[in-house]
């Protein structure tokens, strides 16, 4: 069964602190796709990224970076030098070929001026 | 580009009443996901629709449908609601594509809706 954990409820860090958003997922197929969306205080959920499961670089865009290890399972977020505007609710998700995304439950992370 | 829109944005309703949500897709985008959020439940899948037809479904009982036009506008509709249908509808929308090719969802901003 396909399954995304994100086992970090609450991220509270001071501005400027370089921040990591834990994820790791289950699923039995060997193609499948992994995102992470931002939902600010207005609702509306803000994609972020996605990776496929053949491709295993790691990316980063800005502040903003990615560690994909399919031996662990594991999609990890970091930002570097957060600021108060990336105070928001972040969500790792999964899919398969169906397109049904399966979320984890959340993040909520609050930067501190 | 105009993103995924979704009316009403806010909306109450009593026990037993029935409520119809609007999804008004990206232009271009054929397939359209709803999702429901809850504090308890977290993001849950409800349903897609490509083309008019329901392409996959979640796990949901039967008071919860949908249905697509041929414009690629969606609408969904809880009868009979219950307290615990409280939540924030979001929708999607994609490209999409007959042959599964994955194309990232974009979300509207949800309709918030409240049962007393």
């Amino acid at each position: 069964a396909q399954k995304v954990t994100q086992a970090q409820t609450e991220i509270s860090v001071v501005e400027k602190e370089d921040v990591t958003l834990d994820c790791v997922y289950e699923t039995r197929d060997t193609t499948y796709y992994l995102f992470w969306y931002k939902q600010p205080p207005s609702g509306e959920l803000v994609f972020l990224i996605r990776r496929n499961s053949f491709d295993e670089q790691n990316e980063i865009s800005g502040r903003y970076s990615w560690n994909f290890q399919k031996s662990t399972s594991s999609f990890n977020f970091t930002i570097t030098a957060s600021q108060v505007v990336d105070s928001a609710v972040y969500f790792c998700a999964l899919s398969e070929l169906t397109g049904k995304l399966i979320f984890g439950q959340g993040t909520t992370l609050q930067v501190k001026p | 580009k105009a993103g995924v829109t979704q009316t009403p944005r806010y909306l109450i309703k009593t026990r037993g009443q029935q409520v119809t949500l609007s999804c008004s897709p990206i232009s271009g985008h054929r397939s359209v996901s709803w999702y429901q959020q809850t504090p308890g439940q977290g993001l849950q899948f409800l349903f897609e629709y490509f083309s008019e037809t329901q392409r996959n479904k979640g796990n949901f009982p039967g008071r919860f449908s949908g249905r697509q036009f041929s414009n690629s506008r969606s609408e969904m509709n809880v009868s009979t609601l219950e307290l615990g249908d409280s939540a924030l509808y979001l929708c999607a929308s994609s490209l999409a594509s007959l042959a599964r090719d994955y194309n990232e969802q974009f979300f509207g901003p949800g309709t918030r809706l409240t049962v007393l």
